[in-house]
């Protein structure tokens, strides 16, 4: 099945500088590949999501590349603020294409702590 | 907070008891889905459902049992033979069809003494 490895564990920035978060895949059929914020005591939310035939995408300060060659993905933030500080996890589906549609499998997940 | 609920939001239960954790929603999904989440271990699947009357096991689903006898409803029972079920769980759903965004619910934390 799918493995996703997420790293760093931890990450610690500056208000205003730019962090980074990289995951690998291991399943070359896997075409779905979103990330989840979660604050501390809430669900996660979706910020944002790629799939395989787009290389990358950006939404204000948020970016998200996909090197499918590589089997890797990594989500920018840019002009960090405090309330950025969260979990982040990014995730892959199992078996894309196949029955098993939303199946998605985890990384084991970022906290970014931003200070003021 | 609306479109998909989990109750309770605590529970605490006593070792060798069965529990059963509900999950609501009104989003109109026909996938639904349960995950555990642990400390520094992400979400892992424990069982999901893609339509009504059928739900598939997930990567850790020993322990643990579902129903989906309704579109809106996916309650998931831990049962006794589930050997370390302290954790935090949540419940998410999406369409199908996809795979697309999962939206989860507000999760419950289960301790058991």
């Amino acid at each position: 099945g799918e493995n996703v490895e997420q790293h760093p564990s931890t990450l610690s920035v500056q208000e205003g500088d730019s962090a980074v978060i990289k995951c690998t895949y291991s399943d070359s059929a896997s075409n779905y590949f979103p990330w989840y914020k979660q604050e501390l005591g809430k669900r996660p939310q979706l910020i944002i999501d790629i799939r395989s035939n787009v290389g990358e995408k950006k939404d204000q300060r948020i970016a998200v590349t996909l090197n499918k060659t590589a089997k890797h993905f990594s989500l920018h933030i840019t002009e960090t603020q405090p309330e950025d500080s969260a979990v982040y996890f990014c995730a892959a589906t199992a078996n894309a294409g196949g029955t098993s549609y939303g199946k998605l499998t985890f990384g084991q997940g970022t906290i970014l702590t931003v200070h003021p | 907070d609306g479109g998909i609920t989990q109750s309770p939001k605590y529970l605490f239960r006593k070792e060798g008891q069965n529990v059963t954790l509900s999950c609501e929603q009104n989003l109109n999904h026909d996938a639904m889905y349960w995950y555990r989440q642990d400390p520094g271990q992400g979400l892992r699947l424990i069982y999901y459902s893609q339509i009504v009357n059928d739900f598939q096991k997930g990567d850790i689903a020993e322990g643990y049992s579902v129903s989906r006898e309704k579109k809106e409803s996916f309650p998931l029972t831990v049962t006794s033979a589930q050997k370390n079920p302290t954790a935090f769980y949540l419940c998410a759903s999406s369409i199908t069809g996809g795979p697309y965004e999962q939206y989860f619910g507000p999760g419950t934390r289960l301790t058991v003494t």
